[in-house]
């Protein structure tokens, strides 16, 4: 069946660039997201992309997509404080809005 | 962007009784919304898809007669929690597919923490 992988944690110093990564084993994934979660509030949407491009870039978000390896990758640029939370990948498959989630990675920033 | 409004945002009730959670798009229409439940430091698991005007859809080992679906127009779908007992405490947390031009985006609401003691 589908699966999200990705890593638990990661600790960086602000200022520094994060990457945050996923895995998914769906190749007819459509679209991939990121989302980000802030503890005890819901899901925001930070950036998602098409299964058929490489990379897209958002202000201080770049995300980059190896499709052959099914790889997703999120790097935050000049991480800052506020940047701390948890952050989900997540897949969704034909045209259903199912999505199936990563178990999340929790962003620390150090000052 | 696109608002999901999610009510209540916390609810503490006691064993046997029943909670309903709402779940509104605020600005846009949604045929479908989604019902998430989420473990402490765990991810999201879906529930099941609320479908306007029909039944809703229940994942694989969600009992549909314990979490009852209501999506009766397109900004509002209820969950409701019958005789919660203590292993129903999560966050539970719903989105909205927008039917129109943000169609592939899926939009969260706050979630609900629901307590039952």
């Amino acid at each position: 069946g589908e699966d999200v992988e990705q890593s638990l944690f990661l600790s960086v110093r602000e200022g520094d660039s994060s990457v945050i990564n996923c895995t998914y084993t769906d190749s007819s994934s459509t679209y991939l997201y990121w989302y980000k979660q802030e503890p005890g509030a819901g899901l925001q949407l930070l950036t998602y992309i098409f299964s058929n491009m490489d990379m897209k870039q958002d202000q201080r978000l770049t995300v980059l997509l190896n499709k052959k390896d099914k790889h997703l990758s999120l790097r935050i640029a000049d991480t800052q404080t506020g940047d701390s939370a948890i952050y989900f990948c997540a897949e969704s498959t034909g045209n259903t809005g199912k999505l199936i989630f990563g178990q999340g990675t929790t962003l620390q920033v150090k000052p | 962007g696109a608002v999901v409004s999610q009510h209540p945002s916390r609810v503490i009730c006691k064993s046997g009784t029943s909670v309903k959670i709402e779940c509104r798009s605020l600005d846009f229409q949604a045929t479908t919304m989604f019902w998430y439940r989420q473990f402490p430091k765990k991810s999201l698991m879906l529930m099941a898809t609320s479908n306007e005007g029909s039944k809703a859809t229940y994942e694989q080992g969600v009992e549909k007669d314990k979490f009852l679906i209501n999506h009766a127009s397109l900004t509002l779908s209820t969950l409701t929690v019958t005789s919660a007992h203590p292993e129903d405490s999560s966050f539970y947390i719903c989105s909205a597919r927008d039917n129109g031009r943000f169609n592939e985006k899926l939009f969260f609401g706050s979630g609900t923490q629901l307590s039952v003691l």
